[in-house]
């Protein structure tokens, strides 16, 4: 079955700690994107990506990185500089010319 | 920019109707979505709505109005697995179709 898959589920973050959030699609999709979201609240862009080997930053993207070595995965980690990452993660991706987004299951990402 | 308003929580009883409001400013406008989201769930395609007028689908509808910069989602028939939060995001083509998400509308239906 095509889809975009997430992982983990739910990840703990020491503090000082880097890590690394999963996303794959095998949609064939060329665009690819993280949202951060905090209780009650909307869906804010991190990072997305048009296009392998090339990303943008979003409206949040202070303390976070991400890479688009594969057309497939488009992975973020979250660095130390980000101060407060509690947050569920949202991949997503989108067909060249489309404009329906394909949302992964998400990552709840919590502080120890 | 742009600029996505829609309320911030509505409760309706099961059974009735409910109308969630949103209001966009934006260049580039290609079109408005509407995604319904469970806690801790990924938000699920509900309406994509690019020219004027009311598009029906099932107990769900969705407005738009370009020159008002105006859409609503109106849900019928009000059942309680309908209590979610309801996003609204637009898309912009100066930039490749990425979406741009409202604050989300925390939807309470109660019995």
């Amino acid at each position: 079955d095509g889809g975009i898959t997430q992982s983990p589920k739910y990840l703990f973050r020491k503090e000082g700690q880097n890590v690394t959030l999963s996303c794959e699609q095998n949609l064939n999709h060329d665009a690819m994107y993280w949202y951060r979201q905090d209780p009650g609240q909307g869906l804010r862009l991190i990072y997305y990506s048009q296009i392998v080997n090339d990303f943008q930053k979003g409206d949040i993207a202070e303390g976070y990185s991400v890479s688009r070595e594969k057309k497939e995965s488009f992975p973020l980690t979250v660095t130390s500089a980000q101060k407060n990452p509690t947050a569920f993660y949202l991949c997503a991706s989108q067909a060249a010319g489309g404009e329906k987004l394909f949302f992964g299951s998400g990552t709840q990402l919590s502080v120890l | 920019g742009q600029n996505i308003d829609q309320p911030t929580e509505m409760t309706a009883t099961e059974g009735a109707i409910v109308q969630i409001n949103c209001t966009y400013q934006t260049s580039g406008f290609n079109g408005l979505f509407w995604y319904q989201q469970h806690a801790g769930e990924a938000p699920t395609f509900l309406s994509y709505n690019v020219l004027d007028g009311l598009e029906e689908k099932g107990r769900f509808s969705s407005f738009l109005s370009r020159s008002k910069g105006y859409s609503y989602l109106l849900l019928k028939e009000l059942q309680m697995k309908d209590s979610a939060s309801y996003l609204c995001a637009v898309a912009n083509n100066n930039a490749g179709n990425m979406l741009t998400f409202g604050g989300g509308t925390r939807l309470m239906v109660k019995p």
